[in-house]
């Protein structure tokens, strides 16, 4: 079992739409959970960040944490085309803070 | 402006032959990593380096090496044991006055081996 899961889509959602993203993990020590967003051909950007169960809310973008169900979340509400981009949900190793578990994306397209 | 840079953003290659990958940021970061990405799929780590001349494998250091003789600078070389070499790298660092996991990362580099 992969310590991280996550949907490779891809996902299309017409513009307006909220959108939900989605990662299990198998571990339940993860205790940061991050969410990036990597347009094509670019490098990733830290998009969120969240240390507990719980929401948390950045615009329109909000992470949600279910620790007891080992479930991550983001939503993107009023999604527009430019949230067009690959998301990756990261944890950082249990083991060493400094190395990060990444998903392997889910492809997103909003489409106009 | 602060970040990480990696040159080149397009490199090509013959197959046999060793080609080294630049990764330079001015974060003031102590960790400093390289991951790979094939089409589909998501980040996997070669290796990665807390701090200045000491670095560590990832989950595929095999075919590349690293050296980490100043806190800027990270480079990657793709060796011809490299079994398929062709990919996107990506570089990332950590630390400095942020959270030690937050990984910022540059442009990438997308290397082509024929």
């Amino acid at each position: 079992q992969k310590e991280v899961e996550q949907d490779p889509g891809p996902l299309s959602v017409p513009e307006g739409a909220i959108v939900s993203l989605n990662c299990t993990y198998s571990n339940s020590a993860f205790q940061y959970f991050m969410w990036y967003r990597q347009y094509s051909r670019k490098g990733p950007e830290l998009l969120m960040y969240t240390y507990s169960s719980g929401n948390k809310e950045d615009g329109r973008f909000t992470a949600q944490v279910d620790k007891s169900s080992k479930y991550i979340s983001l939503f993107i509400r009023d999604s527009q085309p430019s949230d067009s981009a690959t998301y990756l949900c990261a944890l950082p190793g249990y083991s060493s803070a400094s190395k990060i578990i990444f998903g392997s994306g889910t492809r997103l397209s909003i489409r106009p | 402006d602060g970040g990480i840079t990696q040159s080149p953003k397009y490199l090509f290659r013959k197959e046999g032959q060793n080609v080294t990958l630049s990764c330079e940021q001015n974060l003031n970061h102590d960790a400093m990593y390289w991951y790979r990405q094939d089409p589909g799929q998501g980040l996997r780590l070669i290796y990665y380096s807390q701090i200045v001349n000491d670095f560590q494998k990832g989950d595929i250091a095999e075919g590349y090496s690293v050296s980490r003789e100043k806190k800027e600078s990270f480079p990657l070389t793709v060796t011809s044991a490299q079994k398929n070499p062709t990919a996107f790298y990506l570089c990332a660092s950590s630390g400095g006055t942020g959270q030690l996991y937050e990984q910022y990362f540059g442009p990438g580099t997308r290397l082509t081996v024929t």
